[in-house]
């Protein structure tokens, strides 16, 4: 139980386009999304946490402009990288919470994004 | 606030040998405490939790951790390494206040397995 998938698992595209990653909750209903960003040799850092149906709340210093995140139901949440530049480049990992289990998550596989 | 400090980056054991991986906590309220491992280009897989039940957690591929709040320690231990366990290990808190629902990551230690 509690499976979380990331798509795609990876994606190149070209520096001033938008790229579309969705997380899927697959055996739970996930009252709350989180969204990480990863980069190389370096620890996660959230970057927003998202309610079903409300807006998401973003950590100190990332643009919500740029990194649009939408929970539209209780088992998909998309981050949504728009006019992507190089140095948007990173490992981005969801994941998904139903505040069981002293608030446990439980993590997607990530999915690799490289701006040419 | 929370914090958690993960005291070292990297840890060299020989195969057979066995591990332990440091971790330090701060937290205002009771808290979860999770290690996760991440093998390179891969998703984060739960080795064990700590949500205030026994304090010695017993987790997959013979982890286990100890929850010592006198040290606000959480580490890490397995009696014999396997070089399948050469990975990065992530320390977290998280805490259970309603509304501080976070998780906080440590920086990391990568482990090194020697044959």
């Amino acid at each position: 139980g509690a499976v979380v998938s990331q798509h795609p698992s990876w994606v190149i595209c070209k520096s001033g386009t938008s790229v579309k990653i969705e997380c899927r909750s697959l055996d739970f209903q996930a009252t709350t999304m989180f969204w990480y960003r990863q980069f190389p040799k370096q620890s996660l850092m959230l970057m927003a946490t998202s309610n079903e149906g409300s807006k998401a709340t973003y950590e100190q210093g990332v643009e919500k402009d740029k990194f649009l995140i939408n929970h539209a139901s209780l088992t998909l949440s998309t981050l949504t990288v728009t006019s992507a530049h190089p140095e948007d480049s990173s490992f981005y990992i969801c994941s998904a919470s139903n505040y069981g289990a002293r608030n446990e998550q439980f993590f997607g596989p990530g999915t690799r994004l490289t701006v040419l | 606030a929370q914090s958690v400090t993960q005291l070292d980056s990297h840890v060299s054991v020989s195969e057979g040998t066995p591990v332990l991986l440091r971790c330090n906590y701060s937290s205002s309220y009771s808290p979860s405490l999770f290690w996760y491992v991440q093998h390179p280009n891969k998703g984060l897989q739960l080795l064990l939790k700590y949500t205030s039940a026994a304090t010695l957690v017993k987790g997959i591929n013979g982890f286990e951790a100890e929850f010592k709040k006198s040290e606000t320690s959480f580490h890490l231990t397995k009696p014999s390494a396997h070089m399948s366990d050469a990975a990065e290990y992530f320390c977290v808190v998280s805490d259970t206040k309603p509304g501080t629902y976070k998780y906080i990551f440590g920086t990391g230690t990568r482990l090194k397995v020697l044959a």
